[in-house]
């Protein structure tokens, strides 16, 4: 691994369904990050973690939850998926804290 | 409240320069990023103001004014590769990103 991967890449997925996100960095940054991004909306921050054991919500955290259970894995988990959860999905991770964020290739996930 | 406006589309000529404007307001201030993002994938990284100034990167540079909550992406000799979202990110006083929604830059030949 090097860097952040993502998976799935993507995935349509049926209301009501429950589904993880899953985010793996090999890099030991401690910051890690979810983000959506929608058309015309740009990246708007779901949740993050600043270090391991910890999480906290961003802009748009309803409707989803995150653990951090050691550094490398930040998995996201929608409890009951809604069509208005339709969306790309990115993971980042951060090293200090001036550092730049650095992205996963994304998730594209479709909720019908 | 915090804000990061930056034009929806622009177009340019290959081999011609443009520039990308974004205007900021935030609760504290930790530093600017430029990202650029092709279709269909990721953001990367392409450069970071903290101090006023201009920062050279190749054919890529980029300016800030914190006085004016004011920077601007300039890209020079354009290529057609260069079409792309080019976003801007400002660090927040908690060190998280504000987003703006992004400029889509169109290269015509």
């Amino acid at each position: 691994i090097a860097g952040i991967t993502q998976a799935p890449t993507s995935q349509i997925l049926a209301a009501g369904r429950r589904m993880t996100l899953r985010c793996t960095q090999d890099m030991r940054h401690n910051a890690m990050y979810w983000y959506r991004q929608d058309l015309g909306l740009g990246l708007r921050l779901i949740h993050y973690s600043n270090t391991a054991g910890t999480t906290g919500k961003g802009e748009v955290p309803d409707g989803y939850s995150v653990s951090r259970a050691n550094t490398d894995d930040f998995p996201l988990t929608l409890a009951s998926a809604v069509p208005s959860q339709t969306s790309v999905y990115f993971c980042a991770s951060r090293g200090s804290e001036a550092d730049t964020q650095y992205f996963g290739p994304g998730t594209r996930l479709t909720v019908l | 409240g915090q804000n990061i406006d930056q034009p929806t589309e622009m177009t340019a000529t290959e081999g011609a320069i443009v520039q990308i404007n974004c205007t900021y307001q935030t609760s504290g201030f930790n530093g600017l990023f430029w990202y650029q993002q092709h279709a269909g994938e990721a953001p990367t990284f392409l450069s970071y103001n903290v101090l006023d100034g201009l920062e050279e990167k190749g054919r890529f540079s980029s300016f800030l004014s914190r006085s004016k909550g004011y920077s601007y992406l300039l890209l020079k000799e354009l290529q057609m590769k260069d079409s792309a979202s080019y976003l801007c990110a400002v660090m927040d006083s908690n060190y998280q990103l504000i987003w703006g929604a992004g400029t889509k830059l169109i290269i015509k030949p």
